[in-house]
């Protein structure tokens, strides 16, 4: 029973450029949500989608979009990064969306 | 918003202690309670979570503790073990959608 699968597991990039992040949700599971973890701090609340449809936005600037494919995975983009996005990026997945969120093991994305 | 505020922020007992962890919301409307405990490098695992229309639910243990009028509720952890040592967090739902807020977090350390 594979559980919620995020790539890739570490990255690192410099100031300015793009990153795409990848996020697996749990077998059935329709819904995907994205919070930003940053070191010594509780998951901040970046999207979520249910059925491929943005359900909601945390604050967060526009560089920072995402998408829900057809068999509901989903990526997370970042643009023009700045080193204040070093953080650990979380995929939570439920059934529905307001339904229990089953996290992910995270994207470590070190900015320089 | 919802503003979730989570006590202590560090926790140190005895092997075989209790320890108890507590968190206050702002939102009268939040209907829904879950716990994480990350350990170091890990995903935020849930480990238990009670919805609005119980007081108190238990999980061997573990225990959560709900009191809607006074807008708070606590993670108990009985006969605690090395093992419990990690970083708990409490997170609420804003407005009882599908945005988790979650409280800054409780490091226990369970000392043999």
């Amino acid at each position: 029973d594979a559980g919620v699968t995020q790539s890739p597991t570490h990255l690192i990039k410099t100031r300015g450029q793009q990153v795409t992040l990848r996020c697996s949700p749990i077998s059935g599971h329709k819904s995907v949500s994205w919070y930003q973890q940053v070191l010594g701090q509780g998951p901040q609340f970046i999207f979520q989608y249910y059925e491929k449809e943005e359900r909601g936005r945390g604050n967060f600037p526009d560089r920072f979009s995402a998408r829900q494919f057809p068999n509901y995975s989903s990526e997370l983009n970042v643009n023009a990064l700045l080193l204040g996005d070093s953080a650990l990026y979380l995929c939570a997945s439920s059934f529905s969306s307001e339904d229990t969120q089953y996290f992910g093991p995270g994207t470590r994305l070190t900015v320089l | 918003g919802e503003n979730v505020e989570q006590h202590p922020s560090t926790l140190s007992v005895q092997e075989g202690d209790s320890a108890v962890i507590k968190c206050t919301y702002s939102d009268s409307a939040s209907n829904y309670f879950p716990w994480y405990k990350q350990e170091l490098g890990k995903r935020p695992q849930l480990i238990i979570d009670i919805r609005s229309n119980v007081g108190e639910k238990k999980d061997q243990r573990i225990a959560v503790t709900l009191n809607k009028t006074a807008k708070h509720f606590s993670l108990h952890i009985t006969e605690t073990q090395p093992e419990d040592s990690a970083v708990y967090f409490c997170a609420v739902p804003q407005g009882g959608s599908e945005k988790l807020v979650f409280g800054k977090g409780t490091k226990l350390t369970v000392n043999p």
